[in-house]
């Protein structure tokens, strides 16, 4: 089915540590990756992205990890802080009944300061 | 800021009554998207658009429709609405209809009592 899913729902961090996000993908023909972050009140916003014929991709103190053999997606926040939290989205480019972008389901990241 | 407005921010209505959202994507986008956000629940696709034709099709409702002008902003149409309606109505535009990052509006927040 058209599913994205993630492994955790919350994620709680003390600020300056790192965070890792993970995320599973059901589609094996899905040929590009995105992370999203969605503050409260605001719509999601793109943060870094990965296509298939890469395993990894860095961006400014975040990182993108994919591996297709188990179909698993992966961000790293570096030095975690305060404004990065919020809701986490990984999402999949579905080449199914045309171009879908499906949304997994989300990780709360609380940042302690 | 997206680039991507959406109007009404807020709009309260009846069950059984019809609504229009409005969306205008980035300049130079040519890639409409919709999605449903209800309470605790993750982004659903209902529909995207590329260049005034329909893309793809997710989970959209009967009741709701969507069109692309050819100026390229869209409208989401509600109709028969029920309490189940409730959620946050998203737009999102890309440069293309495949490949690249979505970006989002802030959304239309809709009540239906």
């Amino acid at each position: 089915g058209e599913s994205v899913g993630l492994h955790l729902p919350t994620l709680s961090v003390q600020e300056g540590d790192n965070s890792i996000i993970n995320c599973a993908y059901s589609n094996s023909a899905s040929d590009y990756f995105i992370w999203y972050k969605q503050e409260s009140g605001k719509g999601p916003q793109f943060i870094i992205d990965i296509r298939s014929n890469m395993d990894k991709r860095q961006g400014q103190r975040v990182t993108v990890l994919l591996n297709k053999t188990v179909k698993h997606l992966s961000l790293q926040i570096a030095a975690t802080q305060p404004g990065d939290s919020a809701v986490y989205f990984c999402a999949e480019n579905m080449r199914t009944g045309g171009f879908k972008t499906i949304f997994g389901a989300g990780t709360r990241l609380f940042v302690k300061a | 800021d997206s680039g991507v407005t959406q109007t009404p921010k807020h709009l309260i209505t009846a069950t059984g009554q019809r609504v229009t959202l409005r969306c205008s994507p980035r300049s130079g986008d040519l890639s409409v998207y919709w999605y449903q956000q209800s309470l605790d629940q993750g982004l659903q696709f209902l529909i995207q658009y590329y260049n005034g034709e329909e893309r793809a099709k997710g989970n959209i409702l009967e009741r709701f429709s969507a069109q692309q002008f050819p100026d390229l902003h869209s409208e989401l149409n509600l109709s028969s609405l029920e309490l189940g309606d409730s959620a946050l109505y998203f737009c999102a535009s890309s440069v293309v209809g495949e490949g690249s990052p979505l970006h989002f509006g802030n959304g239309t927040r809709l009540t239906v009592t």
